[in-house]
């Protein structure tokens, strides 16, 4: 039973260049839940989808961030034009369904360097 | 907006030491879930506290749920090299969606 992935761990982009970071949840989970961390501090909350739909991007930065979550494939995270401040760890999580009491299952993150 | 204010923010003891961890928040949590990340790897659920007073054990791990619901700890007996990480708490909201304290760096020196 294959846990949350996150495809790649490491990557590195120039400053202007685009990253995509993807996400694929466990099987039976429909709610996909997208983190940033830099270092030695918790994690962010950036965007919450189901399928085919954005349900809470309050965490978003309003220009070059976008997500989704199709009907078919893994949920992308799309970072325009990257600058070195986006470099951070990037963690998705999923669950089966919404509330708090189910627990979301993180994958180990991608590390995105922007030089 | 809630706010999860974590300490001590990092902390470095030798193998066989006990600790304490803490977890505070400006209103009341709905629930709390403590989760355990090392490096280079996503968080780890370790325990879920809903109801005030309450305490849960985990091997050498005991979480405390506050009596008001503003506040828990985490308390490790005679830690071990292998207890090395980053240990966040975190508030989930109806949605499922988590809000997550800064976290505390512990580092066991054997």
């Amino acid at each position: 039973n294959a846990g949350v992935m996150q495809n790649p761990r490491h990557l590195v982009r120039r400053r202007g260049q685009e990253a995509r970071l993807r996400c694929s949840p466990m099987k039976g989970h429909s709610h996909v839940y997208w983190y940033r961390q830099l270092p030695e501090e918790g994690l962010k909350f950036m965007v919450y989808l189901q399928k085919e739909n954005i349900i809470d991007e309050s965490g978003m930065p309003k220009e070059r961030f976008s997500a989704e979550f199709p009907k078919e494939g893994p949920s992308i995270l799309r970072i325009q034009q990257v600058v070195r401040g986006d470099s951070a760890a990037y963690f998705c999580a999923s669950s089966p369904e919404s509330s708090d009491n189910s627990p979301l299952h993180f994958g180990n993150g991608t590390r995105l360097t922007v030089t | 907006t809630q706010l999860l204010e974590q300490s001590p923010q990092f902390l470095s003891i030798q193998e066989g030491e006990n600790l304490t961890v803490y977890c505070n928040s400006s209103s009341v949590f709905s629930s709390l879930q403590w989760y355990r990340q090392e490096p280079g790897e996503g968080p780890v659920l370790l325990v879920t506290v809903v109801t005030g007073g309450e305490v849960k054990k985990l091997k050498r791990l005991t979480f405390q749920f506050g009596d008001a619901r503003k506040d828990s700890s985490l308390h490790i007996t005679a830690a071990q090299p292998g207890d090395t990480g980053l240990y966040l708490c975190a508030e989930a909201s109806n949605t499922g969606k988590l809000i997550f304290g800064q976290g505390t760096t512990l580092q066991v020196k054997p």
